[in-house]
């Protein structure tokens, strides 16, 4: 079963604005991290946030995580209609061999209206 | 420099057929991983292998379902006797050293389809 849930399912702004995305979780993680996949296109790794860290930036996104709430956000600031894609949160927690396997929730769609 | 590739991209096969699909990591990266997305969710973990050995397989559905990366470099995923409820992309992803920091790189996918 997929661990993460993302908030909202779908999500359509005018480009210029800000997107807000939000993801929960239900059990202790080492990392948290933010894919981004274009349709028929392959998943690509946005934005890594370490459990000790709270906010990270990267261009134009902003992410925080709060462990106290299990949560994470993304923040895209001045949507273009090329950041139209589906979003995925995915949780990672030390497995056997010292590393992680990603669990994705089921994705948040953003569409960008030019 | 290249990416993760799979091969094929599409593969259509019948019901209780055995197929087998190809991951080339990014040269180098030691972890690789494959993952399935079904329609409308998000990619679900099957397996890791660090080097040649698998060191987490319990994302494995069941025991038709086998991968091995002899030379820890290209890895198979095998299915047997296939079922309807395979259809998926089954993606794959590697990375570079081991540790719980690493992004992972993924490719673009195989999409399966069980008639």
């Amino acid at each position: 079963s997929q661990q993460g849930e993302e908030d909202p399912q779908a999500l359509s702004i005018q480009e210029g604005e800000n997107a807000t995305m939000n993801c929960s979780y239900k059990t202790s993680i080492n990392n948290l991290q933010w894919y981004r996949q274009n349709s028929g296109r392959g998943l690509v790794h946005l934005i890594l946030i370490r459990s000790n860290e709270r906010e990270k930036h990267s261009g134009r996104l902003r992410v925080t995580l709060d462990t106290s709430k299990k949560s994470s956000s993304l923040l895209i600031t001045a949507s273009r209609a090329a950041d139209t894609a589906s979003y995925f949160c995915a949780t990672a927690y030390l497995t056997t061999g010292a590393n992680s396997k990603l669990t994705f929730g089921k994705g948040i769609t953003l569409s960008v209206r030019p | 420099g290249a990416g993760v590739s799979q091969t094929p991209s599409n593969k259509v096969t019948e019901k209780g057929k055995y197929v087998e699909l190809r991951c080339d990591p990014i040269s180098g990266h030691t972890a690789l991983y494959w993952y399935r997305q079904s329609l409308g969710q998000g990619p679900e973990f099957l397996i890791y292998f660090q080097g040649t050995g698998a060191a987490d397989d319990s994302g494995l559905p069941n025991d038709r379902f086998f991968a091995v990366r002899p030379e820890g470099s290209v890895s198979t995923l095998k299915i047997q006797r296939t079922e309807r409820g395979d259809s998926a992309v089954y993606l794959c992803a590697s990375s570079p050293q081991r540790g719980a920091y690493n992004e992972q790189f993924f490719g673009p996918g195989t999409r399966l389809t069980v008639l």
